[in-house]
């Protein structure tokens, strides 16, 4: 089956404007996460979902990252106003979540998204 | 204060070694551990995870998890040069949500 998937692998961006990362999680996940993920460094939590709720954005660093997911499915990671510091590695995770057998928080990650601004 | 640590390294075995890998966290009340293997430019992927004390094996890894110590290890026997990568510890900090905090990771080298 289809693992994680991030678009766009790649973005390059100039300060200022706007990013959007998109994340489509495993079919069947009610959990998803973003993660942040510096050179050198172990992935640092944004935020998260269970179905379309978000749980926590504790993570988020300022107001200019919000994150969204609708359906309960793809969700959107979305920075305004990108600053140099922005850039990063973007991680999607998504896992089992809540089921009748209990919590199964194993987490399985996308290719992840380079941004670059600059 | 980090929450989850471990040794940078690099730590370097011998093919055909026994790798040991070491990580300690501060949450008492933590429950879930996981490990992470991390090639080089490519994203973590999960290759063990543990909830209770004691071992617990899967072909040549073997997690260990003592919570009254609150450390987790993982071993890895006969360490093969594909092995060689960064592995990152991750814990499920028990405090209502669900998201991992990482260690920085250890980065090992298998010597031909």
């Amino acid at each position: 089956g289809a693992g994680v998937s991030q678009s766009p692998r790649y973005k390059v961006t100039k300060r200022g404007q706007d990013v959007a990362l998109r994340c489509d999680p495993i079919s069947g996940h009610v959990s998803l996460y973003w993660y942040r993920q510096a050179l050198g460094q172990g992935p640092e939590f944004l935020t998260y979902f269970n179905y379309e709720a978000q749980q926590d954005k504790s993570g988020l660093p300022n107001d200019r990252f919000s994150a969204e997911r609708p359906e309960g499915s793809i969700s959107t990671l979305t920075i305004q106003r990108t600053e140099q510091r922005d850039s990063a590695m973007y991680r999607c995770a998504s896992s089992l979540g809540v089921s009748l057998a209990g919590i199964n928080n194993e987490q399985f990650f996308g290719p992840g998204t380079r941004l670059t601004v600059l | 204060q980090k929450e989850v640590e471990q040794n940078s390294g690099p730590l370097s075995v011998p093919e055909g070694a026994i790798a040991s890998l070491n990580c300690t966290y501060s949450d008492r009340v933590s429950q879930s551990f996981f490990w992470y293997r991390q090639y080089s430019g490519k994203s973590p992927e999960l290759i063990m995870s543990i909830y209770s004390n004691g071992d617990k094996e899967d072909g040549r890894f073997t997690a260990q998890l003592n919570k009254a110590s609150q450390y987790v290890s993982l071993l890895i026997r006969d360490s093969q040069p594909s092995d060689s990568a960064t592995y990152l510890c991750a814990a499920d900090m028990d405090t209502g949500r669900r998201a991992l905090t990482f260690g920085s990771g250890t980065r090992l080298q298998v010597q031909p």
